[in-house]
């Protein structure tokens, strides 16, 4: 089951961050935040993970918070291209479960 | 470096017919997830497997679903005598070892039940 909490959906103006947040009030100090995304009808798309600290890449950033509670996924500048359904998954072991994730609509 | 290869991309089958689906991890990756959407659903855990071992099998069917990962060639996904309701996406995944390496996904393959 999942142990995440994400709102179902949000909209974007094209150009803006966009910053997508998750509540994880139950992680384990030895779980990771992943975050994935699914294009349309796509297979799901790696994003970034983090473990304690914030992380970046090429893609976006991830801010957890220092409890560990929540984090958020922010997207720089969105584009249309980006308009996808974004999961956060806590993560201990091998297995991924995928909630329902949040509808991001990036409009022009 | 290829990602994950699934194949084929789409499959029609009749009621009653036999599926097999094949995902070729990616190089190095020793772990192999298999993922099943159904039409307007998210995404859920079927198995997880290594190399000639299935590790979690907890997300299959009881009956008519099976899956294997030989020492050699590809991960199969097999569905005998398919019926309407096993129409969907079947997503496979492959991994390094540990939590701290993520999933590649593959395309899919979108299983339509006639």
């Amino acid at each position: 089951d999942a142990k995440t909490t994400q709102p179902p959906s949000m909209d974007c103006a094209e150009g803006r961050a966009a910053n997508l947040p998750c509540n994880h009030s139950t992680i384990s100090g030895n779980e990771y935040v992943y975050w994935y995304r699914q294009i349309h009808s796509q297979g799901p798309q790696y994003i970034i993970h983090g473990l304690k600290n914030n992380e970046t890449n090429e893609m976006a950033s991830l801010i957890i918070t220092e409890d560990r509670k929540s984090s958020t996924l922010i997207l720089p500048h969105a584009t249309l291209r980006d308009t996808a359904v974004y999961y956060c998954i806590v993560r201990a072991e091998n297995k991924l479960v995928f909630g329902a994730g949040t509808i991001l609509r990036v409009k022009s | 470096n290829a990602g994950v290869m699934q194949n084929p991309r789409h499959l029609v089958r009749r009621r009653g017919q036999e599926a097999r689906l094949r995902c070729s991890p990616m190089k190095g990756h020793s772990h192999v997830y298999w993922y099943r959407q159904l039409p307007e659903e998210g995404l859920k855990f079927m198995v997880y497997l290594q190399k000639e071992n299935i590790i979690d099998e907890s997300g299959m069917p009881k009956e008519r679903f099976s899956a294997e990962f030989p020492k050699e060639g590809p991960s199969i996904l097999r569905i005998q005598q398919v019926v309407r309701g096993d129409s969907a996406a079947y997503f496979c995944a492959s991994s390094r070892s540990g939590v701290n390496y993520g999933y590649t996904f593959g395309s899919g393959t979108r299983l339509t039940v006639v």
